[in-house]
């Protein structure tokens, strides 16, 4: 257990409804990532945030994906009219500048992910 | 821009003998290095991380990588196997704002 934790685990759904998945991360670090991970493939960047600020979005980042930090804690990623090519598993990721107890500065922690499937 | 290959998608080792699986990377800047493991339905964990301070890291499980500038590469080895280490592993580059960039990932089976 790294500390960082998703909601659900587990997603199915119907072509075309909308789903929302939830990162808590380690509550010290100010940095959280969002990545998306297809069968037999590396994970691929999303999203990041510091604090509440989403510096950066990768192109493979449709319209149809909404990422948000409100409080600089939580974060909430939300797929609108999904297709089956969202099929994936979606992680979440945080990172501190300082490192502190066993958590290493500048290093990623990983949650266990969001499997999602679109039938 | 970055980017990684691990050269290898599969690796198999007998147990006891040793690991080595293979990374080259391209940074236009001094990158941050890491190998992460992932085991089946389980969270990906952190092996090592390279941030300059040592060209050969040390990292958990007797895994240790060596970073090597004039060949852009960070391979991972282990002197001898041992059965849980049979998993899938990734060679990832991070640029300054931590945005991570993986390897399509090794996997490594560990034979009896």
């Amino acid at each position: 257990d790294t500390g960082v934790s998703q909601d659900p685990r587990h997603k199915i759904t119907k072509r075309g409804q909308n789903v929302t998945f939830r990162c808590d991360p380690i509550s010290e670090h100010n940095r959280l990532y969002w990545y998306r991970q297809t069968l037999g493939q590396g994970p691929e960047f999303l999203t990041y945030f510091q604090n509440e600020a989403q510096l950066e979005k990768s192109r493979l980042l449709s319209d149809r994906f909404s990422a948000e930090r409100p409080k600089g804690s939580f974060s909430t990623l939300e797929i609108q009219r999904t297709e089956q090519g969202d099929s994936a598993m979606y992680l979440c990721a945080s990172s501190g500048l300082g490192g502190r107890g066993r958590y290493r500065a500048e290093t990623q922690y990983f949650g266990p992910g969001t499997r999602l499937l679109v039938l | 821009a970055q980017s990684v290959t691990q050269l290898d998608s599969h690796v198999s080792v007998s147990e006891g003998t040793p690991v080595l699986l293979r990374c080259n990377y391209s940074s236009s800047y001094s990158p941050s290095l890491f190998w992460y493991v992932q085991h089946p339905n389980k969270g990906l964990q952190l092996l090592l991380k390279y941030t300059s301070a040592a060209t050969l890291v040390k990292g958990i499980n007797g895994f240790e990588a060596e970073f090597k500038k004039s060949e852009t590469s960070f391979h991972l080895t282990k002197p001898s196997a041992h059965m849980s280490d049979a998993a899938e592993y990734f060679c990832v580059v991070s640029d300054n704002a931590g945005k991570s960039t993986f390897g399509d990932g090794t996997t490594l089976t560990v034979k009896p």
